[in-house]
This record gives C-alpha cells, structure tokens and sequence, in this order.
C-alpha cells in the first residue's frame, strides 16, 4: 500500500501569514499533486510535479507556490495567506503514465486563515 | 465550469437497497474515470474505475455504467451497507501525454446507508 504523509494535520494561520504545508511518500512515485477539498467544489489540483525540480500548474494556482525538492518531497507554499484559502488540503502521489492508473492519497492538511 | 458534474449531491438509502450515483462530463477527450471513495477524516482512496473503450466494469458489489455516446457514467452499489456511507468522487482524466495525467473531480455524492 502506498504511503503519502501530511504535515501538519491542522494549521491556523492570520492574514497574510506565511504556510508551508509539507508532503512525503514512500514509494519511489513520480506524480505527486496538491488538491484542495471545499464542500460544493469536490477536488481541486493546485499544482502537480512529475519529478523532482519540476513543477506543473493545475487549474487553482493562483496564490499558492510549489516546490518538488526530491522524489519523495513536495511542498505547498502560501506567501501571503488569505480567508479565501481556508480549506482542507489533500497531497497524492502516483506512479506515472500508467493507462489506468492510481492516485494515493494522504489523510490532509485541514488550514484555517483568520 | 464544472467538468465533471455528479448528482445527487446526497443520497439516502435502506441497508440492503442498490445505490445508484450519477456521473456525466462535457469533454470528449476524457478516456479514464476512477470512482474514489472518502470517508470522514480521511483522504480519498480508489473504489473502482473503467476506461473510455468499456461500457461495464464490475467488481463485488460496485458496478460502473458507461455510455460513451451520452457522456454519462453511474456507479451502482448493490447490497448497500451502513460502513458504505462516505463520500464518492466521480473523476475524469485529461491525458497530457509527457506532461502528466490530470484528474478532474466532481463535487462529490455523499451517500448515507441506513441500518
């Protein structure tokens, strides 16, 4: 069973505070994603990366900053955090081009911004 | 623009009855769609998913629907059961070739099985 562990599990943060929400896996993946979960909006990528140093965006990016320092390593950064940025953070990893393949999941990041 | 549109938002039914949710998509190119299931204080995790080229996918008691023609998918959940109450994900895959496969999600069909 593949691995994906979060961190921190809950975070609060003010107005324009400066988050970095972490992720790791353990399975030599390639894909590794950040998705942010609203109710009413499901699923939502932010940025993905399909190796370390590269980096893709996703269809939300805006305000957030990725950064894949290793295979294992992926990181969600908001620089200037903001109200509309609260929201339940889920990281993935998967394997690569795969025709059918899995996304993994963590158990998220839940952020509040005052 | 909602790529992946699911209904219900939620569903209620008796132990024993067959759940039936409903998935449909706007963009041709979609060729992949995994059903992920969430239950509370978790992240998602793969149920079942079919390919574009299929038109039925079963396993145990789930079974994906597709029609191609209609852009319609549902998952039906026969025998339903009370630890089958979670949220269920619709998701499609654009294929990007060398640049990743996305996945786009539905909102989400939160299904509650009643004992």
């Amino acid at each position: 069973e593949a691995a994906v562990t979060q961190s921190p599990r809950n975070k609060v943060t003010v107005t324009g505070g400066n988050v970095t929400l972490s992720c790791r896996q353990t399975n030599s993946h390639n894909y590794m994603y950040w998705y942010r979960q609203d109710t009413g909006h499901g699923l939502r990528l932010i940025h993905y990366s399909y190796g370390a140093g590269n980096l893709q965006i996703g269809d939300v990016p805006d305000g957030y900053k990725a950064t894949r320092t290793t295979q294992e390593d992926f990181f969600l950064l908001l620089e200037l955090a903001s109200p509309s940025q609260t929201s339940l953070y889920f990281c993935a990893s998967s394997e690569g081009l795969g025709l059918a393949e899995t996304l993994y999941f963590g158990s998220g990041t839940r952020l509040t911004v005052l | 623009q909602q790529q992946v549109r699911q209904s219900p938002q939620s569903l209620t039914v008796w132990e024993g009855e067959t759940a039936i949710l409903n998935c449909s998509y706007e963009n041709s190119a979609f060729d992949y769609f995994p059903w992920y299931q969430q239950f509370p204080g978790e992240g998602p995790a793969l149920l079942i998913s079919i390919l574009s080229v299929s038109d039925k996918k079963e396993d145990g008691r789930f079974t994906i629907f597709f029609n191609k023609r209609e852009k319609k998918l549902s998952l039906h959940i026969a025998d339903s059961q009370p630890g089958d109450s979670a949220t269920y994900f619709c998701a499609a895959r654009m294929n990007y070739g060398s640049s990743g496969n996305k996945l786009i999600f539905g909102i989400g069909t939160l299904l509650s099985v009643k004992p």
